[in-house]
């Protein structure tokens, strides 16, 4: 079950640590984002990036960073400004087709990580 | 600004009944909508877009912009449709994707 993988899959911290997530990607796509999964609110974007060493806010920037040194790797930090850290990470790609391109392409997700800050 | 709203949080219908997930959308452009699906313990997935005009798995859904509406049917609902649905619009521009809140469908036996 390859594709796009994150690890862990669970992960403690503690309060007022820095932590990192990993998305890594072997389908050649160009774009990848970071969602939030909080229940009774879908999926919130977070970061995403079109191209490597290129990225951009998503809605809910505040408290996360993030870096695209190279194309198949997307990691997450979540630093300890993120008031409320403890949810659902996912991590998704797509092959990019152009701006203002109607395109027919969907997002491949990976299988989450699941963070809580005690 | 684009907003993909589901009314409901929640579906529960018995197997062998009709389903309907509602999905709203407020975009100015021309809408590129989808549905995905994450099954228990599975990854969230694709199942349909709007553009394909297709019935996956039974599922199909038509876009209305008069009503500003994708909504999710199935005639026949089965046990393993139980899942969250998620509706999500595209971006002119670029690939990026804004999801709805999510409905969790349950069909009992």
């Amino acid at each position: 079950d390859g594709g796009i993988t994150q690890s862990p899959k669970y992960l403690f911290r503690k309060e007022g640590q820095n932590v990192t997530l990993s998305c890594e990607q072997n389908l050649n796509h160009d774009a990848m984002y970071w969602y939030r999964q909080d229940p009774g609110q879908g999926l919130r974007l977070i970061y995403y990036s079109q191209i490597v060493n290129d990225f951009q806010k998503g809605d809910i920037a505040e408290g996360y960073s993030v870096s695209r040194e190279k194309k198949e790797s997307f990691p997450l930090t979540v630093t300890s400004a993120q008031k409320n850290p403890t949810a659902f990470y996912l991590c998704a790609s797509n092959p990019t087709s152009g701006g203002g391109i109607r395109s027919y392409n969907e997002q491949f997700f990976g299988p989450g990580t699941r963070l809580t800050v005690l | 600004a684009q907003r993909v709203t589901q009314p409901e949080k929640l579906l529960s219908v018995f197997k062998g009944a009709p389903v309907e997930l509602k999905c709203n959308y407020s975009y100015s452009g021309s809408p590129e909508l989808f549905w995905y699906v994450q099954y228990s313990r599975q990854r969230l997935q694709l199942l349909l877009r709007h553009i394909s005009r297709e019935s996956i798995k039974g599922f199909t859904a038509d876009l209305n912009k008069g009503e500003t509406s994708f909504h999710l049917k199935k005639p026949f609902a089965q046990e393993e449709d139980s899942a969250m649905y998620y509706c999500a619009l595209k971006y002119t521009s670029g690939s990026r994707l804004t999801f709805g809140e999510g409905t969790q469908l349950t069909v009992n036996p």
